[in-house]
């Protein structure tokens, strides 16, 4: 399945490094998302946007930075970590907002932090 | 704050089986979906609930919604080993693209 997109699939970083995470969807949608997976949590949504725009911040420490400079593509950039942040990030996109479109995912980049 | 839980945790089931999730929501949601996410894998989209009472089927898989649109259930006919994985529901309100997810029933099917 190659709808949506991330690189790397695996990342292991210290606490004092800067990285970025990508997305990328190939298929025409105009919502973009960042999810959070934990071990034995939920999936926590981290940021939403559409049409390049962002309408949901749920309350991220200002170590996580999202930037989605048009509707294809989505970044995480990452500084300063802690290794409760070690997770796997989920992008995902939907067609349109709000809440009524099926979302795609992407395989998620699993996130180490030393 | 807006939970929504899931029960149970964790099922096993012998192959052949039947096996319901159920999820509650502490408020009154818009629509329902529900995902499942095979081990080592991503959420997978399956199905969008809307109407109150709305009943949906997929060959062996049955969703419900409930009529006060605050619980959901899934339920699978005759498990297979292809139906292991983990199930989220994810129920969002009107207006806002907050999709908050259940915290995930575990399947596990026993050949």
């Amino acid at each position: 399945e190659t709808g949506v997109t991330q690189t790397p699939r695996h990342l292991v970083m210290g606490m004092t490094n800067k990285k970025s995470l990508k997305c990328e969807q190939h298929l025409g949608h105009n919502a973009m998302y960042w999810y959070k997976q934990s071990a034995k949590k939920p999936l926590e949504l981290m940021f939403v946007y559409s049409l390049e725009e962002r309408v949901e911040n749920n309350s991220v420490p200002s170590r996580f930075s999202p930037e989605c400079p048009n509707s294809s593509h989505l970044f995480l950039h990452l500084h300063t970590l802690q290794p409760e942040d070690s997770a796997l990030y989920l992008c995902a996109s939907s067609q349109e907002g709000p809440g009524d479109y099926e979302q795609y995912f992407g395989p998620g980049t699993r996130l180490t932090v030393t | 704050g807006q939970q929504v839980m899931q029960i149970p945790q964790y099922q096993h089931v012998q192959e052949g089986e039947d096996f319901t999730t159920y999820c509650n929501s502490s408020t009154t949601l818009s629509n329902i979906q529900w995902y499942k996410q095979r081990p080592g894998g991503h959420p997978v989209f399956l199905i969008q609930l809307v109407k109150s009472g709305e009943v949906k089927k997929q060959k062996r898989l049955t969703f419900q919604f409930g009529e006060a649109k605050k619980n959901s259930s899934l339920h699978i006919t005759a498990t297979q080993t292809t139906d292991v994985g983990t199930y989220f529901c994810a129920g969002t309100t009107s207006g806002t693209y907050k999709y908050i997810f259940g915290t995930g029933t575990r399947l596990k099917v026993l050949a």
